[in-house]
């Protein structure tokens, strides 16, 4: 399968920081991706649809001025956490698709375990 | 819209023991079906997919075929290892394709004991 990489693996950072957490596919053109918060012990909760060269997409309750994505190339998709607080530590998971249809699956990062103090 | 119901855990077996994991869905056409791995403190990986009725995905031993008289996406594995300990989510991906989100279940939690 192909790979996607999700960097950093953990990041902890002071309150009022900002984070950037890089999402990039390797090996294939990744026309959409989706950016997770996982919480403890439960599923994922998907934050934003973002396909290259156009705005990300918003899931309700998702702050987008909070939580900012860019997808400008089709290799790399960036999330930022701006003024981050404690209730922002979590597990971000990053996964990517190619629009053309020949992976109908979607490709995961390693995911971002972000630490708020 | 689309939505997965998955087994509840968390599902404890002894190693060698038959697994069953239950994800039924709801949607409308012919969704994608996939079954996902997630190991402690690491991203998700597929473990295997069917994208049209009565399809049998398998990998590492685990199996699911794809029901679309019961909508139904059941895994199995046949005798399962300490290294199956993990958590599974069951998800569809509808019929737009790459650019269409996946819907998951909750997840199922496997511990596997020697």
């Amino acid at each position: 399968g192909a790979v996607v990489s999700q960097h950093p693996s953990w990041v902890i950072c002071k309150s009022g920081t900002s984070v950037k957490i890089e999402c990039r596919s390797l090996d294939f053109q990744a026309t959409t991706m989706f950016w997770y918060r996982q919480f403890p012990k439960q599923s994922l909760m998907l934050m934003a649809t973002s396909n290259e060269g156009s705005k990300a997409t918003y899931e309700q309750g998702v702050e987008k001025d909070k939580f900012l994505i860019n997808h400008a190339s089709l290799t790399l998709s960036t999330l930022t956490v701006t003024s981050a607080h404690p209730e922002d530590s979590s597990f971000y998971i990053c996964s990517a698709s190619n629009r053309q249809g020949y992976f109908t699956e979607a490709f995961f990062g390693q995911g971002t375990r972000l630490t708020v103090v | 819209g689309n939505s997965v119901t998955q087994m509840e855990g968390p599902v404890t077996l002894s190693e060698e023991a038959f697994l069953t994991i239950n994800c039924t869905y709801t949607a409308t056409g012919y969704p994608s079906l996939f079954w996902y791995v997630q190991y402690p403190g690491e991203g998700l990986q597929l473990l295997l997919k069917a994208t049209k009725a009565d399809d049998k995905g398998s990998n590492k031993g685990f199996e699911a075929t794809y029901r679309k008289e019961t909508t139904s996406f059941h895994l199995e594995k046949g005798s399962v290892q300490v290294s199956d300990s993990a958590v599974y989510f069951c998800a569809l991906r509808g019929t737009q394709g790459g650019s269409e989100k996946l819907v998951f279940g909750k997840g199922t939690k496997l511990t596997v004991n020697p």
